[in-house]
């Protein structure tokens, strides 16, 4: 595809119940962050990943977030009975993983815990 | 632990003023420091970027200044136009030698607003 895609890009959901956000990267980008952005805030540090592997998944802020990937390209990012502090934008970014290269945003998944 | 320290949070200037924008890094290893535009509904894109080995870089009326020696960096906007009003990000970059690959860690942001 011609950029990062991220799906859905809206999700409301009832609390207590699991989500998964999915991100489909750049063709050919080795390296996939995942962000959370609360409203009017920065950019919270999620997890990263190198090919499959996840080197650094220090942002995950309990063990009710999860993420993996697959075929070194779409990511899944899990979360498991929700609460409503986990309402925020999530961004997902990639990029080629030789070198200081640029990240591309996907335009994230809006997500809503009612 | 924030490795990439950006201020201030929020600012506001008027048309033709010149914003800027401070970060501050702990980590000597980083050796990239890129800034990010973000605008409303919008994921951040790449706006500008550094290596430590130059100490300032110009592109339009975005300019960036380095100082290795204090480990801080800035976003000077020329002539800012309402058009400028967005969210500005810094980041830093450094490789990770364990998994071989480049880790990019983001400061909290700053919301620039400028008014016509």
């Amino acid at each position: 595809g011609a950029g990062v895609s991220q799906s859905p890009s809206n999700k409301v959901t009832e609390k207590g119940k699991d989500v998964e956000l999915r991100c489909d990267p750049i063709s050919g980008h080795t390296a996939l962050y995942w962000y959370r952005q609360s409203l009017g805030q920065g950019l919270e540090f999620l997890i990263y990943f190198q090919g499959n592997s996840a080197p650094d998944k220090s942002g995950l802020p309990s063990d009710r977030f999860s993420a993996e990937r697959t075929g070194g390209s779409v990511s899944t990012l899990t979360i498991q009975r929700t609460q409503q502090e986990d309402s925020a934008v999530y961004l997902c970014a990639s990029r080629f993983g030789s070198g200081h290269t640029e990240a591309f945003f996907g335009q994230g998944t809006r997500l809503t815990v009612v | 632990q924030q490795q990439v320290k950006q201020s201030p949070q929020s600012l506001i200037v008027q048309k033709g003023g010149i914003p800027i924008i401070n970060c501050a890094y702990e980590n000597t290893a980083f050796d990239y420091f890129p800034w990010y535009q973000q605008f409303p509904g919008k994921g951040p894109a790449l706006l500008i970027a550094i290596r430590p080995d130059v100490s300032e870089k110009k592109e339009g009326r975005f300019t960036i200044s380095f100082n290795k020696s204090a480990k801080q960096f800035s976003l000077h906007i020329m002539d800012s136009q309402p058009g400028d009003s967005a969210t500005y990000f810094c980041a830093a970059s450094r490789r990770d030698s364990g998994a071989g690959s480049y880790q990019l860690t983001f400061g909290k942001g700053t919301k620039l607003s400028v008014i016509p």
